[in-house]
Protein backbone atom coordinates (compact mmCIF):
# COMPACT_ATOMS: atom_id res chain seq x y z
CA UNK A 1 0.00 0.00 0.00
CA UNK A 2 1.57 3.56 -0.84
CA UNK A 3 2.14 5.83 2.10
CA UNK A 4 -0.23 8.68 0.44
CA UNK A 5 -2.60 8.12 -1.85
CA UNK A 6 -4.96 10.22 -4.43
CA UNK A 7 -7.24 9.60 -6.81
CA UNK A 8 -5.68 10.11 -10.04
CA UNK A 9 -8.40 11.97 -11.72
CA UNK A 10 -8.69 13.43 -14.34
CA UNK A 11 -11.61 15.34 -13.13
CA UNK A 12 -12.92 17.60 -16.13
CA UNK A 13 -15.62 20.32 -14.34
CA UNK A 14 -17.14 23.40 -15.77
CA UNK A 15 -15.84 26.86 -14.75
CA UNK A 16 -18.05 28.01 -11.71
CA UNK A 17 -18.54 24.26 -10.59
CA UNK A 18 -17.33 22.91 -6.76
CA UNK A 19 -14.89 20.11 -6.94
CA UNK A 20 -13.47 17.83 -4.08
CA UNK A 21 -10.44 15.74 -3.68
CA UNK A 22 -9.67 13.16 -0.95
CA UNK A 23 -5.98 12.05 0.15
CA UNK A 24 -5.37 9.38 2.63
CA UNK A 25 -2.54 8.63 4.76
CA UNK A 26 -1.69 5.26 6.33
CA UNK A 27 1.23 6.58 9.04
CA UNK A 28 -1.15 7.38 11.56
CA UNK A 29 1.98 9.36 13.18
CA UNK A 30 2.04 11.59 10.60
CA UNK A 31 2.31 15.42 11.79
CA UNK A 32 1.74 17.62 8.90
CA UNK A 33 0.04 17.91 5.54
CA UNK A 34 -0.51 20.52 2.95
CA UNK A 35 -1.65 20.47 -0.50
CA UNK A 36 0.27 21.59 -3.13
CA UNK A 37 -0.33 22.45 -6.58
CA UNK A 38 1.61 21.66 -9.96
CA UNK A 39 1.40 23.19 -13.40
CA UNK A 40 2.27 21.18 -16.32
CA UNK A 41 6.03 21.00 -16.42
CA UNK A 42 6.90 23.41 -13.61
CA UNK A 43 7.86 22.79 -9.86
CA UNK A 44 5.08 22.35 -7.18
CA UNK A 45 3.88 25.18 -5.06
CA UNK A 46 2.39 25.42 -1.86
CA UNK A 47 -1.25 25.72 -2.19
CA UNK A 48 -1.88 25.61 1.76
CA UNK A 49 -1.65 23.56 4.88
CA UNK A 50 -4.45 21.80 6.32
CA UNK A 51 -5.00 21.85 9.98
CA UNK A 52 -7.34 19.83 12.05
CA UNK A 53 -9.88 22.70 12.48
CA UNK A 54 -9.80 22.55 8.95
CA UNK A 55 -8.25 26.07 7.11
CA UNK A 56 -10.17 28.18 4.20
CA UNK A 57 -8.31 30.70 1.93
CA UNK A 58 -10.76 31.96 -0.30
CA UNK A 59 -12.16 29.55 -2.89
CA UNK A 60 -10.18 26.65 -1.56
CA UNK A 61 -11.58 24.82 1.57
CA UNK A 62 -9.19 22.03 3.49
CA UNK A 63 -9.86 19.26 5.84
CA UNK A 64 -8.01 16.53 7.68
CA UNK A 65 -9.89 13.54 9.84
CA UNK A 66 -7.38 12.00 11.80
CA UNK A 67 -9.13 9.50 12.90
CA UNK A 68 -10.00 8.14 9.36
CA UNK A 69 -6.66 9.03 8.33
CA UNK A 70 -7.99 11.54 5.40
CA UNK A 71 -6.97 15.03 4.11
CA UNK A 72 -9.67 16.75 1.71
CA UNK A 73 -9.52 19.70 -0.77
CA UNK A 74 -12.86 21.62 -1.76
CA UNK A 75 -12.67 24.41 -4.65
CA UNK A 76 -15.81 26.29 -4.56
CA UNK A 77 -16.34 28.52 -8.28
CA UNK A 78 -13.38 26.78 -10.25
CA UNK A 79 -11.88 29.19 -12.39
CA UNK A 80 -9.89 28.67 -15.93
CA UNK A 81 -6.84 29.36 -13.92
CA UNK A 82 -7.43 26.15 -11.23
CA UNK A 83 -6.28 23.72 -13.97
CA UNK A 84 -3.27 21.90 -12.59
CA UNK A 85 -2.24 19.04 -10.43
CA UNK A 86 -3.06 18.92 -7.27
CA UNK A 87 -0.44 17.23 -4.83
CA UNK A 88 -1.52 15.74 -1.45
CA UNK A 89 1.50 16.30 0.82
CA UNK A 90 2.20 14.67 4.01
CA UNK A 91 5.31 14.95 6.89
CA UNK A 92 5.10 11.53 7.31
CA UNK A 93 8.18 10.45 10.01
CA UNK A 94 7.70 11.01 13.99
CA UNK A 95 10.91 13.38 13.30
CA UNK A 96 9.09 15.44 11.07
CA UNK A 97 11.43 15.02 8.30
CA UNK A 98 10.44 13.03 5.75
CA UNK A 99 7.65 14.50 3.25
CA UNK A 100 6.04 12.45 0.99
CA UNK A 101 3.47 13.10 -1.77
CA UNK A 102 0.93 11.82 -3.27
CA UNK A 103 0.93 10.83 -7.32
CA UNK A 104 -1.56 13.58 -7.65
CA UNK A 105 -5.01 14.46 -8.82
CA UNK A 106 -5.49 16.43 -12.19
CA UNK A 107 -7.90 19.10 -12.57
CA UNK A 108 -8.91 20.92 -15.83
CA UNK A 109 -11.79 23.49 -15.83
CA UNK A 110 -13.80 24.25 -19.45
CA UNK A 111 -14.81 26.86 -20.06
CA UNK B 1 16.49 36.17 -4.99
CA UNK B 2 17.77 32.85 -6.07
CA UNK B 3 16.12 30.61 -3.54
CA UNK B 4 16.15 26.86 -5.02
CA UNK B 5 18.88 26.82 -7.92
CA UNK B 6 19.48 22.99 -9.16
CA UNK B 7 22.52 22.46 -12.06
CA UNK B 8 21.82 20.80 -14.99
CA UNK B 9 18.65 21.82 -15.91
CA UNK B 10 18.96 19.27 -19.01
CA UNK B 11 21.00 16.71 -19.67
CA UNK B 12 21.54 13.48 -21.76
CA UNK B 13 23.77 10.53 -20.34
CA UNK B 14 24.32 6.94 -21.63
CA UNK B 15 24.03 3.48 -19.70
CA UNK B 16 26.76 3.11 -17.22
CA UNK B 17 27.70 6.67 -17.14
CA UNK B 18 27.70 8.66 -13.48
CA UNK B 19 27.20 12.09 -12.53
CA UNK B 20 26.18 14.51 -10.33
CA UNK B 21 22.90 16.97 -10.08
CA UNK B 22 23.76 19.97 -7.80
CA UNK B 23 20.83 22.02 -5.30
CA UNK B 24 22.21 25.11 -4.05
CA UNK B 25 19.64 27.03 -1.65
CA UNK B 26 20.30 30.56 0.12
CA UNK B 27 17.79 30.36 2.80
CA UNK B 28 20.11 29.00 5.40
CA UNK B 29 17.28 25.82 5.89
CA UNK B 30 18.29 22.73 7.64
CA UNK B 31 16.79 20.53 5.68
CA UNK B 32 16.99 19.60 1.83
CA UNK B 33 15.38 16.93 -0.24
CA UNK B 34 15.71 15.08 -4.01
CA UNK B 35 12.50 13.72 -5.60
CA UNK B 36 12.25 12.25 -9.11
CA UNK B 37 8.81 12.55 -10.89
CA UNK B 38 8.00 10.30 -13.75
CA UNK B 39 5.36 11.08 -16.37
CA UNK B 40 2.12 11.19 -14.69
CA UNK B 41 2.90 10.50 -11.14
CA UNK B 42 3.64 12.28 -8.27
CA UNK B 43 6.80 12.93 -6.46
CA UNK B 44 8.20 10.16 -5.11
CA UNK B 45 11.87 10.87 -2.02
CA UNK B 46 15.01 9.66 -3.24
CA UNK B 47 16.73 11.13 -0.08
CA UNK B 48 16.83 13.32 2.30
CA UNK B 49 18.73 15.34 4.81
CA UNK B 50 17.91 17.67 7.64
CA UNK B 51 21.52 19.22 8.29
CA UNK B 52 24.90 19.17 7.07
CA UNK B 53 26.86 15.94 7.17
CA UNK B 54 23.31 13.95 7.30
CA UNK B 55 21.42 12.01 4.91
CA UNK B 56 18.64 9.86 4.93
CA UNK B 57 16.84 7.36 2.90
CA UNK B 58 13.73 7.93 0.94
CA UNK B 59 10.95 5.74 -0.63
CA UNK B 60 13.29 5.10 -3.43
CA UNK B 61 17.00 5.45 -2.65
CA UNK B 62 18.15 2.60 -4.63
CA UNK B 63 20.85 3.44 -7.70
CA UNK B 64 21.78 7.26 -6.51
CA UNK B 65 23.65 8.73 -3.71
CA UNK B 66 23.75 11.97 -1.89
CA UNK B 67 26.42 14.25 -0.10
CA UNK B 68 25.44 16.87 2.16
CA UNK B 69 29.04 18.66 2.62
CA UNK B 70 28.08 22.01 3.09
CA UNK B 71 24.37 23.18 4.73
CA UNK B 72 23.58 25.30 1.64
CA UNK B 73 24.31 22.61 -0.77
CA UNK B 74 22.81 18.87 -1.53
CA UNK B 75 24.46 16.72 -4.36
CA UNK B 76 22.76 13.68 -6.62
CA UNK B 77 24.99 11.28 -7.55
CA UNK B 78 24.07 8.41 -9.94
CA UNK B 79 26.92 6.20 -10.35
CA UNK B 80 25.84 3.80 -13.04
CA UNK B 81 23.41 5.65 -14.77
CA UNK B 82 20.39 3.10 -16.06
CA UNK B 83 17.47 4.32 -18.41
CA UNK B 84 15.37 3.44 -15.75
CA UNK B 85 16.50 6.90 -14.07
CA UNK B 86 15.26 8.81 -16.88
CA UNK B 87 13.50 11.25 -15.02
CA UNK B 88 13.09 15.00 -13.79
CA UNK B 89 14.42 15.59 -11.02
CA UNK B 90 12.97 17.97 -8.19
CA UNK B 91 15.21 19.50 -5.20
CA UNK B 92 13.66 21.64 -2.40
CA UNK B 93 14.71 22.93 1.18
CA UNK B 94 12.35 23.20 3.84
CA UNK B 95 11.31 26.36 5.67
CA UNK B 96 11.88 25.83 9.88
CA UNK B 97 8.74 23.98 11.54
CA UNK B 98 6.57 20.82 11.44
CA UNK B 99 4.38 22.69 9.28
CA UNK B 100 7.31 24.81 7.29
CA UNK B 101 6.73 24.93 3.12
CA UNK B 102 9.02 23.49 0.73
CA UNK B 103 10.88 25.45 -1.80
CA UNK B 104 11.61 23.79 -5.32
CA UNK B 105 14.19 24.28 -7.38
CA UNK B 106 12.77 24.26 -11.65
CA UNK B 107 13.50 20.75 -11.72
CA UNK B 108 16.53 18.82 -13.91
CA UNK B 109 15.45 16.42 -16.41
CA UNK B 110 17.73 13.49 -17.37
CA UNK B 111 17.63 11.13 -19.95
CA UNK B 112 19.29 7.84 -20.09
CA UNK B 113 19.94 5.94 -23.10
Amino acid sequence: RKEVEQDPGPFNVPEGATVAFNCTYSNSASQSFFWYRQDCRKEPKLLMSVYSSGNEDGRFTAQLNRASQYISLLIRDSKLSDSATYLCVVNYSSSASKIIFGSGTRLSIRP
Amino acid sequence: NAGVTQTPKFRVLKTGQSMTLLCAQDMNHEYMYWYRQDPGMGLRLIHYSVGEGTTAKGEVPDGYNVSRLKKQNFLLGLESAAPSQTSVYFCASRAPGVTGELFFGEGSRLTVL
